[in-house]
């Protein structure tokens, strides 16, 4: 199976909280990165948390991270239509001196008024 | 400071062929990675060059390879085209490792015939 896995799809009311969920395999993990990737545009990071928290906040976007299960969330308040896009989590490995990632599906955000 | 880019921005190649796409870093930033995005596969992740050397490999065959110039831009080339090599390729640059904030381009969509 998929090291990193996200559902695929979520659809939700403009001004609701959207909550996006991935799970992940390796607990050796350090970095556990999102990121956003609207239509025709490349990946754009929204935040990160190392594995060695539990909780992050930026301004909408709370990340929560519950290491024993392996899950990984994304909380976004106040959704609004311009959060519509693909979200993915990844993770990061460290090899070779450096990190490799490996990146969920992604998961489609679909922002309706 | 200008983002990432890449050229070429759309490409279409048939069976056989061998194709090149190029990718500038952000000024500053020695490691550049590739990623490889389909609908059935996700985001994969090619390689990551830093200092002119390969540091990191995914699990691509040796159809696929690339390389890194002095001043941190990078190519990646695909030969002997297939159909499932169709495509958006992505790069992405940070300071010094693939585990820092990564920036993305916008890719190079590849359409094999």
């Amino acid at each position: 199976g998929e090291d990193v896995e996200q559902s695929l799809f979520l659809s939700v009311r403009e001004g609701d909280s959207s909550v996006i969920n991935c799970t992940y395999t390796d607990s050796s993990s350090t970095y556990l990165y999102w990121y956003k990737q609207e239509p025709g545009a490349g990946l754009q990071l929204l935040t990160y948390i190392f594995s060695n928290m539990d909780m992050k906040q930026d301004q909408r976007l709370t990340v929560l991270l519950n290491k024993k299960d392996k899950h990984l969330s994304l909380r976004i308040a106040d959704t609004q239509t311009g959060d519509s896009a693909i979200y993915f989590c990844a993770e990061m490995k460290a090899s070779g001196g450096s990190y490799i990632p490996t990146f969920g599906r992604g998961t489609s955000l679909i922002v309706h008024p | 400071k200008a983002g990432v880019t890449q050229t070429p921005r759309y490409l279409i190649k048939t069976r056989g062929q061998q194709v090149t796409l190029s990718c500038s870093p952000i000024s500053g930033h020695r490691s550049v990675s590739w990623y490889q995005q389909t609908p059935g596969q996700g985001l994969q992740f090619l390689f990551e060059y830093f200092s002119e050397t390969q540091r990191n490999k995914g699990n691509f065959p040796g159809r696929f390879s690339g390389r890194q110039f002095s001043n941190s831009r990078s190519e990646m080339n695909v030969s002997t085209l297939e159909l499932g090599d169709s495509a958006l390729y992505l790069c992405a640059s940070s300071l010094e490792f693939a585990g820092d904030e990564q920036f993305f381009g916008p890719g190079t969509r590849l359409t094999v015939l």
